[in-house]
Order: structure tokens, then C-alpha cells, then sequence
């Protein structure tokens, strides 16, 4: 357990509904990312917070992701209309950012399986 | 662009010793990081490279040449358990952390 905990840990949903996913990070942690991993992929990032500012977002991250931080603590993922190839790992990670060493902590990711 | 490249898969035998290899590509560089996945879990951390050289943690050291674009990590005394993906990631200038597609490694008895 690394102290980052996310929610729930497995969805089952039909296509054309809306999930939202959430992430709790290690709570003296500044910086939260969102990635998504693929059997047999690596993670491949979203987006990250750097306290409730989102710093970026990948060019992967259609209009139907959407991610908040609202008060620089947990962090929530919502997919509207999702489609069959939403089905993936996702995966939070925290970090605090600071001169030298920056390791990010990951949660045990939320399966998500569009039917 | 940004590209990291490593090897899909690897096998080697228990109590050996095994090298991964990682190429990396990237807007700037921030630092690389190697973490090991278990099938189904999280990704969890095993070492940070920032300076050239070698990093030595127990059994497992990293090594990281800017120059060349290269780092690799090293995995000694192998055992059963470490049979996993193991993932290179680059964090670029802008901060942005990229992973590799993860290189996963089988060890036979």
C-alpha cells in the first residue's frame, strides 16, 4: 500500500454512460497524475495537477475526459459517453515536487470495462 | 517528438544475472526512472537517475548516459519473484513524466 488510494477498483459499463473515477493521493503531495495502461502497454499519461492547476493534458484525452483537483487534495476522472475503447487500467500517481528526486506513488488503478 | 524505446520481453534463469536495456528520445530530460509492474498491480518504484553513472539499490542498479539517450537497469541474483514488466519513464522539461511500453522479463528455474 503507498498511500494513494483510488475508487472504485473495478467499473462495469455499458456504452454511451458516464463514469467518474476518484483518487485520493498522499496527502503532503503537491503534484497528481492521471495515466491509462493497455494490457501489455506502458501507462500512457492524461494529465496531471500540479496542486488544483491542471499543468497538462495529452493530446490522447478526447473532449469526453474531463479532470478536476478542486482544492489540491483528491482529484476526480470522469469519462462522458463512454465507448468500448475507454476499457483500460487507470491509473493515479502522487508526487511532491522539489529540487532532485521526485517519485511518483502509484494507486492500484481502477479496471474499467466497457461492455 | 518523444520515443522510448526497450525490449518487449526477456527471459533468464534464476539465481543469473539480467540487463534491461532503455533508449529514450525526449523534449528535455528531467530525470528517468525504472519501476517494476506485477501482473494486475500498480507500478512500483525501484530507482531515479538524474547524473550520469550508476545507481546501486541491493540487487538491482541503474545506469544512465545522457549523452547517449541510454540507461539500463541491472538485475542480479535473480529470483522467482522478480519475474514482472519492468518500465523505463523520462521526465521531460516540462515535467511531464513519459513512460516506455515496459520490457516484461520471465525468470525459469
Amino acid at each position: 500500500d503507498t498511500g494513494v488510494s483510488q475508487d472504485p477498483r473495478h467499473k462495469i459499463t455499458k456504452r454511451g454512460q458516464n463514469v467518474t473515477f476518484r483518487c485520493d493521493p498522499i496527502s503532503e503531495h503537491n503534484r497528481l497524475y492521471w495515466y491509462r495502461q493497455t494490457l501489455g502497454q506502458g501507462p500512457e499519461f492524461l494529465t496531471y495537477f500540479q496542486n488544483e492547476a491542471q499543468l497538462e493534458k495529452s493530446r490522447l484525452l478526447s473532449d469526453r475526459f474531463s479532470a478536476e483537483r478542486p482544492k489540491g487534495s483528491f482529484s476526480t476522472l470522469e469519462i462522458q459517453r463512454t465507448e468500448q475503447g475507454d476499457s483500460a487500467m487507470y491509473l493515479c500517481a502522487s508526487s511532491r515536487s522539489r529540487e532532485g528526486l521526485e517519485t511518483q506513488y502509484f494507486g492500484p488503478g481502477t479496471r474499467l470495462l466497457v461492455l | 517528438g518523444q520515443n522510448i524505446d526497450q525490449p518487449t520481453e526477456m527471459t533468464a534463469t534464476e539465481g543469473a544475472i539480467v540487463q534491461i536495456n532503455c533508449t529514450y528520445q525526449t523534449s528535455g530530460f528531467n530525470g528517468l526512472f525504472w519501476y517494476q509492474q506485477h501482473a494486475g498491480e500498480a507500478p512500483t518504484f525501484l530507482s531515479y537517475n538524474v547524473l550520469d553513472g550508476l545507481e546501486e539499490k541491493g540487487r538491482f542498479s541503474s545506469f544512465l548516459s545522457r549523452s547517449k539517450g541510454y540507461s539500463y537497469l541491472l538485475l542480479k541474483e535473480l529470483q522467482m519473484k522478480d519475474s514482472a514488466s519492468y518500465l523505463c519513464a523520462v521526465r521531460g522539461a516540462d515535467d511531464k513524466i513519459i513512460f516506455g511500453k515496459g520490457t516484461r522479463l520471465h525468470i525459469l528455474p
